[in-house]
């Protein structure tokens, strides 16, 4: 267990929907990343925060936003979503503003399937 | 921009000793990751390069050329439990990007 909770474990919607996906990150780490995984497109990142500010933005589509709260929990929102989002979305934590040392910690993932 | 290049898949036996490369193109380097991820789950951290050289932990080793923009993971004593997919990580900046992974069979 990495400390690191993501929910829902699983989310089945229909295209043009929004869905919300949450990540409580491990206690004591102020920064959160998100990944999409899709079997053709590896790991790809979409955005780091730190401490409640945006600290990095990868291949984020415009559909797609996120933020992360006082209490450092973080939300994905997608909408208007398209068979092509269908993917395992992965959160990960850690202490600092940068992974440094390699201590980025990944949650279990949301499996997004749209139908 | 960010380029991470490893190879798609790789087969190896059991007990051998098997090496992952990955070469990278980055304006920025802050560090250099290796990832496991077995099928369906979480990635888990293995190794980190920040400085050229060799890094060993256990039957696992990396090493880093930052001139050359290339890295390579070393697998020793491979056990079936190591047939994985293995991915190669660049920090720059403040995001961590992933290669599209290495997917690795262990056989018998």
């Amino acid at each position: 267990d990495s400390g690191v909770t993501q929910t829902p474990k699983h989310l089945i919607t229909a295209t043009g929907q929004r869905v919300t996906l949450r990540c409580s990150p491990r206690s004591g780490d102020l920064s959160v990343y998100w990944y999409q995984q899709s079997l053709d497109q590896g790991l790809q990142f979409l955005i780091h925060y730190y401490n409640g500010e945006e600290r990095a933005k990868g291949n984020i589509l415009e559909r797609f936003s996120a933020q992360q709260f006082p209490d450092l929990h973080s939300e994905l929102n997608l909408s208007s979503l398209e068979l092509g989002d269908s993917a395992l979305y992965f959160c990960a934590s850690s202490a600092y503003t940068r992974v440094d040392t390699g201590e980025l910690f990944f949650g279990e993932g949301s499996r997004l399937t749209v139908l | 921009g960010q380029n991470i290049d490893q190879p798609t898949e790789m087969t190896a036996t059991e007990g051998a000793i098997v090496q992952i490369n990955c070469t990278y193109q980055t304006s920025g380097f802050n560090g250099l990751f290796w990832y496991q991820q077995h099928a369906g789950e979480a990635p888990t951290f293995l190794s980190y390069n920040v400085l050229d050289g060799l890094e060993e932990k256990g039957r696992f080793s990396s090493f880093l050329s930052r001139s050359k923009g290339y890295s390579y993971l070393l697998l020793k004593e491979l056990q079936m439990k190591d047939s994985a997919s293995y991915l190669c990580a660049v920090e720059s900046g403040y995001a961590l990007n992933f290669g599209k992974g290495t997917s690795l069979l262990v056989t018998p």
